[in-house]
């Protein structure tokens, strides 16, 4: 078993939905949690940042995490073509640790 | 605007051939990392390094090699490139310290061997 659990989908939804990304993880020593948005033939980039439980929200998008159930969320509201990309769920410990660990990424497609 | 630039964005090589992926970040990171990018795999840390010339073995080693002379610059080394190896290849950095460090990534090297 991966130590970071994602769904590679593709996940395919109409312009205008409400999307839903989600990891799951086994480590229990994980502090922070990112999501990454990577275009097609493009590096990724960071989309949001969290530390610990809780919510994080930030215009369309909002972070939430859910350290007693390992797992975490990342929703889209009204989705837009533009936010078609591979999503990837990425968590690291905390003090002098800067390795990232990585989802597998989530391919999502925004018809419009 | 921060930059982490690699040297190619489209290289074709052949089998055995020494291959050359060079990364350079203009923020004084302390850290740098190659990963691999394979469908289905996700991204896959071959290698990292957390100064000048110190270098750790990330979590597919084999056939690669790095170098990390200067600060800014790090460099991937495939020794002889195999068939195996045609991936996309994209270099990242981060800043030691602090909380919310954000990993920032390089635009990519997609390598064919032939």
């Amino acid at each position: 078993q991966k130590e970071v659990e994602q769904d590679p989908g593709p996940l395919s939804v109409p312009e205008g939905a409400i999307v839903s990304l989600n990891c799951t993880y086994s480590n229990s020593a994980f502090q922070y949690f990112m999501w990454y948005r990577q275009y097609s033939r493009k590096g990724p980039e960071l989309l949001m940042y969290t530390y610990s439980s809780g919510n994080k929200e930030d215009g369309r998008f909002t972070a939430q995490v859910d350290k007693s159930s390992k797992y975490i969320s990342l929703f889209i509201r009204d989705s837009q073509p533009s936010d078609s990309a591979t999503y990837l769920c990425a968590m690291r410990k905390g003090g002098g640790s800067y390795i990232p660990t990585f989802g597998r990424g989530t391919s999502l497609i925004v018809h419009p | 605007d921060v930059k982490v630039t690699q040297s190619s964005r489209y290289l074709v090589k052949r089998t055995g051939e020494k291959v050359f992926l060079e990364c350079v970040q203009d923020m004084d990171h302390e850290n740098m990392f190659w990963y691999r990018q394979d469908p289905g795999l996700g991204l896959r840390l071959i290698y990292f390094s957390y100064d000048v010339k110190m270098k750790e073995k990330g979590d597919i080693p084999e056939g690669y090699s790095v170098s990390r002379e200067k600060k800014e610059r790090f460099s991937l080394i495939l020794e002889s490139a195999s068939t195996n190896q045609t991936s996309m290849y994209l270099c990242a950095s981060i800043l030691s310290g602090g909380s919310y460090n954000e990993q920032f990534f390089g635009p990519g090297t997609r390598l064919t061997v032939l």
